[in-house]
């Protein structure tokens, strides 16, 4: 059974850091592309970042380029999301998500999700 | 802000057939990126109902079913069920944005 569990979130203030940790289980790490998805509570959901298995291709949306950085382990199956300057519209739930499609990218659905955690910004 | 739009709300009698939309665009649904569903109870992570369109993950009942038609996508739900109520999102690629995109969300309420 996949497991992702997310760590690292927490209230932090305006122009901040913070790193979320994903440790999963239960599948080939290395074989699925990886994602983070946010949703303000009450709010939407809204794709972060993703990375492919192989790390070659990286992905950000507008919102975090250039502040929010993602990388994976594949020996410790594990997916980061380093988060800089952070902004008082970053506070969301942050999702961990597995990709579906074996070594799949642009048509990769969000087959697994964690539990999230919570990242509020705010002085 | 979203790019693939939905209706914020749909609603229906048990038993009854409900479908809803999520348009696109030409650089996204149009541009033949599939289409995937999630549904999100309250106060749960969402879940994956449908991806390529129109296939269900193993445990995913056969009540649920999707379509793709030039930029628009739908989602039917037949035989409506109390435990259907939840948030519904549709997903897909999106190339001028380099980037996945979500569908604005549509609530489904069972009278």
């Amino acid at each position: 059974e996949v497991h992702l569990v997310e760590s690292g979130g927490g209230l932090v203030q305006p122009g901040m850091s913070l790193r979320l940790s994903c440790a999963a289980s239960g599948f080939t790490f290395d074989d699925y592309a990886m994602f983070w998805v946010r949703q303000v509570p009450g709010k939407g959901l809204e794709w972060v970042s993703s990375i492919t298995w192989h790390s070659h291709n990286i992905d950000y949306a507008d919102s975090v380029k250039g502040r929010f950085t993602v990388s994976r382990d594949n020996a410790k199956k594990s997916l980061y999301l380093q988060m800089n300057s952070l902004k008082t519209e970053d506070t969301a739930f942050y999702y961990c998500v597995k990709g579906g499609l074996i070594r799949g990218y642009f048509e990769a659905w969000f087959e697994s999700w964690g539990q999230g955690t919570l990242v509020t910004v705010s002085s | 802000q979203s790019v693939l739009t939905q209706p914020p709300s749909v609603s229906g009698a048990p038993g009854q057939r409900v479908t809803f939309s999520c348009t696109g665009s030409s650089s996204n649904i149009g541009a033949g990126y599939v289409v995937h569903w999630y549904q999100q109870l309250p106060g749960t992570p969402p879940k994956l109902l449908l991806f390529g369109n129109n296939n269900r993950p193993s445990g995913v009942p056969d009540r649920f079913s999707g379509s793709k038609s030039g930029t628009s996508a739908s989602l039917a739900i037949t035989g409506l069920q109390a435990e259907d109520e939840a948030d519904y999102y549709c997903q897909s690629y999106d190339t001028t944005l380099s980037g996945f995109v979500f569908g604005t969300g549509t609530k489904v309420t069972v009278l």
